[in-house]
């Protein structure tokens, strides 16, 4: 099946640091990716879609120019929180799909949990 | 407000027993998935429905899409504690695109 990875699993960083997130499809060319944030016993929610070589989509009242997000490849788009602060703290789960039709599946990462002190 | 309704948000059962859990929305999906999350792990995928009135069942798990495709639900028979874990409903928004809006989800124990 297809397999999503992402890296690191888990990161501390202090207030004010800037924080990478790497989402990687490992058996299959994904040419959209979305990326979700989930609080604690809450749900997932949509921050951003994109697509390969174009700028990303932003959801509502997600902010881009805090949540920097680069689809370079078909197989690797990068989440980059800038001058991160503990209301970032947050699971961060990337998915990637094959296309954008809705019966086009998206293959969810394991998620990176992010604390920022 | 919250697109998609799931309750209970929280389900505490004996091993054995059965459940349903339900997913209720006021719009109309063209598909709606159902996934199970562990604790600090993504979300794996169930099951997909598309067809109003489809019924489909993986194993002890048994999926129904509402005639109208508004609403959905999970039901397990004779719950085993490895069922544990966070049920989440997604669904795709007819006439929309390939975005997924989830559900809050379904907190479920089941103890042995």
């Amino acid at each position: 099946g297809a397999v999503v990875s992402q890296h690191p699993s888990w990161v501390i960083c202090k207030s004010g640091t800037s924080v990478k997130i790497e989402c990687r499809s490992l058996d299959f060319q994904a040419t959209t990716m979305f990326w979700y944030r989930q609080f604690p016993k809450q749900s997932l929610m949509l921050m951003a879609t994109s697509n390969e070589g174009s700028k990303a989509t932003y959801e509502q009242g997600v902010e881009k120019d805090k949540f920097l997000i680069n689809h370079a490849s078909l197989t690797l788009s990068t989440l980059t929180v800038t001058s991160a602060h503990p209301e970032d703290s947050s699971f961060y789960i990337c998915s990637a799909s094959t296309g954008t039709l809705s019966t086009d599946t998206q293959y969810f990462g394991p998620g990176t949990r992010l604390t920022v002190l | 407000t919250q697109l998609l309704e799931q309750s209970p948000q929280f389900l505490s059962i004996q091993e054995g027993e059965n459940l349903t859990v339900y997913c209720n929305s006021s719009s109309v999906f063209s598909s709606l998935q159902w996934y199970r999350q562990e604790p600090g792990e993504g979300p794996v995928l169930l099951v997909t429905v598309v067809t109003g009135g489809e019924v489909k069942k993986l194993k002890r798990l048994t999926f129904q899409f509402g005639d109208a495709r508004k609403d959905s639900s999970l039901h397990i028979t004779a719950a085993q504690p490895g069922d544990t874990g966070l049920y989440l409903c997604a669904g795709r928004l007819r006439g929309s695109n390939y975005k997924l809006t989830f559900g809050k989800g379904t907190l479920l124990t089941v103890n042995p």
